[in-house]
């Protein structure tokens, strides 16, 4: 069965303070990693798909990288806007195209 | 460009009654997808619809709930006799046609309290 495991559970950053949030994934055939971003009451918004190891992907302060176990969330210098929960999500090789969500990061950014 | 529309935000039953969410894809748009988000848990697939047909309905609960996506109008995921382990927060996401490689546009999600 496909699982997808993003850790930690909850960060809490001070403004400036770079970090990393983390996605592992156990899947058959991987055809493309999704981080999420979705802001309370609201659904979730795409931010990046990585489909190969190797790959890295930036949108402003944020960067997405893949390896053949885990991807990578970095976010440099944050600020409070920057505050969400991060989805990350797997597509695999199989016949349909649903997408399988880890439960997500919340990430609090204190100015 | 509209994007993935749902209704209603919220909606309130009361245990027994039926709850009748509706959503209307992204204009061009013939895929549509059901998730289920409980508090402290992830979105958890439903169900996978093309216009007129069911694709993948392996994370629909065997009993009360049904979708449909008919050739003409919303898709509609019809939950009977809810019971107050059905209140969650329903999200549709919609792709387009022949789409399996890219990513899947969420609309806002209609918050269902079963009292």
């Amino acid at each position: 069965e496909d699982q997808v495991t993003q850790s930690p559970e909850a960060l809490r950053l001070q403004e400036g303070e770079s970090s990393s949030l983390n996605c592992s994934y156990t899947v058959s055939g991987l055809r493309g990693l999704f981080w999420y971003r979705q802001d309370p009451g609201k659904g979730p918004e795409f931010l990046f798909t990585l489909y190969s190891a190797g790959e890295e992907k930036e949108k402003e302060r944020l960067k997405a990288t893949l390896t053949k176990k885990e991807s990578f969330l970095h976010i440099t210098a944050p600020k409070p806007e920057d505050s969400a929960t991060y989805l990350c999500a797997v597509r695999t090789t199989g016949a349909n195209s649903k997408l399988t969500f880890g439960k997500g990061i919340t990430l609090s950014v204190r100015p | 460009n509209a994007g993935v529309m749902q209704n209603p935000r919220h909606l309130v039953r009361r245990r027994g009654q039926e709850a009748r969410l509706r959503c209307s894809p992204m204009k061009g748009h013939s895929h549509v997808y059901w998730y289920r988000q409980l508090p402290e848990e992830g979105l958890k697939f439903m169900v996978y619809l093309q216009k007129e047909n069911i694709i993948d309905e392996s994370g629909m609960p065997k009993e009360r709930f049904s979708a449909e996506f008919p050739k003409e109008g919303p898709s509609i995921l019809r939950i009977q006799q809810v019971v107050r382990g059905d209140s969650a927060a329903y999200f549709c996401a919609s792709s387009p046609l022949a789409q399996n490689t890219g990513e899947l546009f969420f609309g806002e999600g209609s918050r269902l309290t079963v009292l």
